[in-house]
């Protein structure tokens, strides 16, 4: 079955330290994003990609990359990790090529930056 | 500034009755609108959507109603079961801008047997 996952799905690193979360799909999907979920604010968007080598900064962005060098993966790089950065992160796919379309996501990713 | 906000950051309901989490947004932007359901420690999992050409959308016991003129919208779950408790998260898409979602604070609901 078509699946998108995540890994690592918990982490523990320090301030200052590059972290990267891996997201992985097999629906073929064009559409990737990352979330971050925080307490009171819901879902976040950090970055997203409509398709191979196309990236675009969502409403959180600073302090965070992503590249998308193929259909099936979205990784996340967090340059110099911050405590702020503590967070349950997610990582959501979909087909269509506009708006309308409905969003599939990953288990998580609980990250803990001390 | 939330352009989606469910103000009620819990809800709790008797098993067979009727649960009604509110959602209210402010971008008439917004023309189309989802809920999802989130258990803890799983990803959050489409439950139903609805267009703005729509006023509801009913698939089993859940139905979505759209008030466009008050950029509210709401999800009825009838009859609700103890399945039910999770946190549910209201979202919303600008068509014409692609398909990046805003999301709500969420409202967790619990359904005591």
């Amino acid at each position: 079955d078509a699946e998108i996952t995540q890994s690592p799905r918990h982490k523990i690193t320090e301030t200052g330290r590059q972290v990267t979360l891996a997201c992985h799909q097999t629906w073929n999907h064009n559409n990737m994003f990352w979330y971050r979920q925080d307490l009171g604010h819901g879902l976040r968007l950090i970055h997203y990609s409509y398709g191979v080598q196309d990236t675009n900064k969502g409403e959180v962005s600073d302090g965070y990359s992503v590249s998308r060098s193929n259909t099936e993966d979205l990784p996340l790089t967090l340059e110099s990790a911050a405590s702020s950065q503590t967070s349950v992160y997610f990582c959501a796919s979909s087909f269509q090529a506009g708006g309308g379309s409905t969003q599939y996501f990953g288990p998580g990713t609980r990250l803990t930056v001390l | 500034d939330q352009q989606v906000k469910q103000n009620s950051p819990s809800l709790s309901v008797q098993e067979g009755r009727i649960s009604i989490l509110n959602c209210d947004y402010t971008n008439s932007m917004f023309d189309y609108f989802l809920w999802y359901k989130k258990y803890p420690a799983e990803g959050p999992t489409f439950l139903i959507s609805i267009s703005s050409i729509k006023d509801k959308n009913e698939d089993g016991r859940f139905t979505v109603f759209l008030n466009k003129s008050a950029k509210h919208l709401s999800l009825h779950i009838v009859p609700s079961q103890p399945g039910d408790s999770a946190v549910y998260f209201c979202a919303a898409n600008a068509v014409i801008a692609g398909n990046m979602l805003t999301f709500g604070g969420g409202t967790r609901l619990m359904v005591k047997p």
